[in-house]
């Protein structure tokens, strides 16, 4: 299966955004989705793991979801800050291919 | 504090073959499956080989699988990556993984290290 991002997305600081992770084929229930964001120049962190689950040192301000209806997970960053423009990738395992990751989100925080 | 420092990256011609060390740190390395993923510069990521806590199972995504070995050493807390026959489209940045107790996704990365594969 394949997981497809928006390409980009764009707010202002202190406003929400939804970054979007679609799965084509199969349920999007059946396996965890992860979420990572990363920044220019660095390596991917970790701010969302199992749908929702938030590790530690990631604010509050970011969550993850799931919706079985339209077969996608969400990440929601609340409270935008300019430090939160990055890059973002959902993951998903496979059976067949392991790891599958989406193709990322650009966030820009304006 | 968990720790993975990626080593053995550089430039070779394609056919070469170069092997990739991550060392690492902060855990109980041997209770974790390990992986290594890539990303060509300004793309997405892609998952590249897996390997279980004891070396038992090991995974590889289609396009390396007869060219690429992944082992470790328990005992050195290390991964490696054996990369053969090597292409041009190897050529991305390959990332060191620690992976969650099932090897379901990845938890911690290490900072990388560059392949390049020119002539």
């Amino acid at each position: 299966f394949m997981l497809t991002q928006p390409h980009s997305v764009s707010e202002s600081p202190g406003k929400t955004v939804i970054v979007s992770c679609t799965r084509s084929s199969g349920s999007i229930a059946s396996n965890y989705v992860q979420w990572y964001q990363q920044r220019p120049g660095s390596s991917p962190t970790t701010v969302i793991y199992e749908d929702s689950q938030r590790p530690s040192g990631v604010p509050d301000r970011f969550s993850g979801s799931i919706d079985s209806s339209s077969n996608s997970a969400s990440l929601t960053i609340s409270g935008l800050k300019t430090e939160d423009e990055a890059d973002y990738y959902c993951q998903s395992y496979a059976s067949s291919d392991f790891w599958v990751f989406g193709g990322g989100t650009k966030l820009t925080v304006l | 504090e968990v720790q993975l420092v990626e080593s053995g990256g550089g430039l070779v011609q394609p056919g070469g073959s170069l092997r990739l060390s991550c060392a690492t740190s902060g855990f109980t390395f041997s209770r974790y499956w390990m992986s290594w993923v890539r990303q060509v510069p300004g793309k997405g990521l892609e998952w590249v080989a897996n390997i279980k806590q004891d070396g038992s199972q090991k995974y590889f995504v289609d396009s390396v699988k007869g060219r690429f070995t992944i082992s470790r050493d328990n005992a050195k807390s290390s991964l490696y990556l054996q990369m053969n026959s090597l292409r041009a489209e190897d050529t991305a940045v390959y990332y060191c993984a620690r992976s969650d107790d099932y090897g379901d996704y990845p938890d911690y990365w290490g900072q990388g290290t560059l392949v390049t594969v020119s002539s």
